[in-house]
């Protein structure tokens, strides 16, 4: 079956510890993005890339890298500068730039 | 940036009911999309929308994109319907969201 695959479920940080989120899609599309989701809020464009080997800041960048090495893979790492990283986590893609968006399951991030 | 607001931020319906979820944004944006949020957090698209009107079951959607806003339409509702909805505005290669609608199903 075609589609996203964001793992692990649920991922604990401790105090300092840059921690990796996998994105995995087999859709064939060129644009990936990673939001973030805070409890009642709607969701927050951290980075975006719409094509392999690039990658833009999106509004709440800070504390996160991402790289996109591969069409398929667009993994996002929660660094130690990120102090309130608790939250939903929400890979997406699409065919192209504003195209129709496919969400992955999410994955949830929690401080130990 | 766009800003996205989205209305009413609650709503709690008897099934069978009929109901109106509105998104207004603050510039000319190149599409709009409509998403339902499951309890378990799960995104799912209902409507690709930039202008014009679709419908899929009981779910319809219009966009009037000259007058910056766009409608979501439930008839019928399920307790299935339960959940968040958002719309989410594209411009500058990138979606922006509202805060959602959430959507409470009683039977």
């Amino acid at each position: 079956d075609g589609g996203i695959t964001q793992s692990p479920k649920y991922l604990f940080r401790k105090e300092g510890q840059n921690v990796t989120l996998s994105c995995e899609q087999n859709l064939n599309h060129d644009a990936m993005y990673w939001y973030r989701q805070d409890p009642g809020q709607g969701l927050r464009l951290i980075y975006y890339s719409q094509i392999v080997n690039d990658f833009q800041k999106g509004d709440i960048a800070e504390g996160y890298s991402v790289s996109r090495e591969k069409k398929e893979s667009f993994p996002l790492t929660v660094t130690s500068a990120q102090k309130n990283p608790t939250a939903f986590y929400l890979c997406a893609s699409s065919i192209g730039g504003e195209e129709k968006l496919f969400f992955g399951s999410g994955t949830q991030l929690s401080v130990l | 940036g766009i800003q996205v607001e989205q209305s009413p931020p609650d709503l709690i319906l008897q099934e069978g009911a009929n109901s109106t979820l509105r998104c207004n944004f603050s510039d000319s944006v190149n599409n709009l999309q409509w998403f339902h949020q499951n309890p378990w957090g799960q995104l799912i698209n209902l409507f690709y929308i930039p202008s014009g009107t679709k419908q899929n079951g009981r779910l319809s959607a219009t966009t009037v994109a000259t007058e910056r806003y766009s409608l979501l339409y439930i008839s019928s509702s399920q307790t299935t319907d339960s959940g968040v909805y958002f719309c989410a505005v594209g411009n500058a290669g990138k979606s922006t969201f509202g805060d959602g609608t959430t959507l409470t199903v009683k039977p």
